[in-house]
């Protein structure tokens, strides 16, 4: 089953605007960790966040984690066509086994 | 420094024949992940190793999926007999895992390989 679910699914801006994409969860977690994923491609590591985070950026991303909401959202200032992709959160459970749980993933779109 | 590798990039078999995907993750990394992804689905774990011992292999299909990793280094999968909703992206990722002296870390992916069961 999913741990994490994105919100929205899908996302359509323009060159400039800011895109904020938000990830909740079910189970208490050790970190949170944002992937991108471009067309037919393999997934690239974003940011990753731990427990006792509450923001961290890198860049044009901005992201917060609020663990007594089970949630988190990732904000791409700026944003680029480039930026199109879909966007994963991915959740790193209590217990140090180093598995990650990946939501369903939210669609952006940057129209130029 | 050198990339997950994958081989094939893709596969087109019919239903009932097997298949096999390699995985050579980037050189030190401890942890080799394999994954499942279907069509506007996230990644699914399938098999986990920390070196070549499974960690979690508990979404893994065992009636049909095998996976090793000898030597701790390369790892291949296995789908035998294929079935229509096996049709998926086969992504394999590796990290630090605990050799980083931490838990959470970065998982790097392949490319993948994109199977079609027909």
């Amino acid at each position: 089953s999913q741990q994490g679910e994105e919100d929205p699914q899908a996302l359509s801006i323009q060159e400039g605007e800011n895109a904020t994409m938000n990830c909740s969860y079910k189970t208490s977690i050790n970190n949170l960790q944002w992937y991108r994923q471009n067309s037919g491609r393999g997934l690239v590591h974003l940011i990753l966040i731990r427990s006792n985070e509450r923001e961290k950026h890198s860049g044009r991303l901005r992201v917060t984690l609020d663990t007594s909401k089970k949630s988190s959202s990732l904000l791409i200032t700026a944003s680029r066509a480039a930026d199109t992709a879909s966007y994963f959160c991915a959740t790193g459970l209590q217990g140090g086994s180093e598995k990650l749980v990946f939501g369903k993933g939210t669609k952006l779109t940057v129209n130029p | 420094e050198a990339g997950v590798a994958q081989s094939p990039r893709y596969k087109i078999i019919e239903k009932r024949q097997s298949v096999a995907f390699w995985c050579n993750p980037i050189s030190g990394h401890a942890t080799l992940y394999w994954y499942q992804q279907i069509l506007g689905q996230g990644p699914k774990l399938l098999i986990q190793f920390q070196n070549n011992g499974v960690v979690d292999d508990s979404q893994l299909p065992k009636d049909r999926f095998s996976a090793e990793r000898l030597k701790g280094v390369d790892s291949t999968l296995k789908i035998q007999p294929a079935k229509l909703e096996d049709s998926a992206v086969y992504l394999c990722a590796s990290s630090l895992g605990w050799t980083s002296g931490r838990a959470g870390n970065e998982q790097f992916f392949g490319p993948g390989t994109r199977l079609t069961v027909l």
